[in-house]
């Protein structure tokens, strides 16, 4: 079935550090891609998304690609600040279902 | 916009008792899904609609559990009678339209069952 597979956390980093956060997927048809960020007693918010192959998705100084011929959507930050700190949650939706597939979340832990 | 809006925003309950978590969507939107967060299992969808009708419930753990959507602006998840393993935070989210859009989570519930 439809799945998406996150890198393990905790990952702790210093402020001003690179950050990458691995994603890849599996999935039937062509899906969109979606990373959500949950800050500490708060809801998911989306960061970016990508509705197909080579498209890129920004925010907030955070990107991600969709790559279809390695079926990942890694997110990247040239400077994570500590104020990233939160989960990060890889998602994709599958056709007309708009049905949300979540990875099982990364922890960010960002230190000054 | 408000936002999505749920209700409470935390429960504590005693086992076999009834809960009902509330839930408005963003105003417009066409697709409402309920989310269950624990540790263990991470984030799972339970169900969902699509203007007011469930779509899909295949996520719904158990006949403990039903969901309804009486109208545009507002859905029920009720769980009777609840169990200690029910302990979550149970998020709404709504959505606009169809693939590829974004859903909008509201800042959920955390039920604790006793």
């Amino acid at each position: 079935g439809d799945s998406v597979t996150q890198m393990e956390g905790p990952v702790t980093l210093s402020e001003e550090a690179f950050l990458t956060i691995n994603c890849t997927y599996t999935a039937t048809g062509y899906p969109s891609l979606f990373w959500y960020v949950q800050y500490p007693g708060e809801g998911l918010q989306l960061l970016l998304k990508a509705t197909k192959a080579d498209d890129k998705g920004s925010n907030k100084g955070f990107e991600a690609t969709y790559r279809k011929e390695t079926t990942s959507f890694h997110l990247e930050k040239g400077s994570v600040q500590v104020s990233d700190s939160a989960v990060y949650f890889c998602a994709l939706i599958i056709g007309n279902t708009g049905k949300l597939i979540f990875g099982q979340g990364t922890t960010l832990q960002v230190k000054p | 916009d408000a936002g999505v809006i749920q209700s409470p925003r935390h429960e504590v309950t005693e086992m076999g008792q009834e809960v009902t978590l509330r839930c408005k969507p963003i105003s417009g939107h066409d697709y409402l899904f309920w989310y269950r967060q624990t540790m263990m299992r991470g984030l799972e969808l339970l169900i969902y609609f699509n203007n007011n009708v469930p779509i899909d419930d295949s996520g719904m753990p158990e006949d403990r559990f039903s969901a309804k959507m009486p109208n545009a602006s507002f859905s029920t998840l009720k769980i009777q009678p609840s169990e200690p393993r029910d302990s979550a935070v149970y998020f709404c989210a709504s959505s606009p339209g169809e693939h590829g859009d974004t859903q909008y989570f509201g800042p959920g519930t955390r039920l604790t069952v006793l």
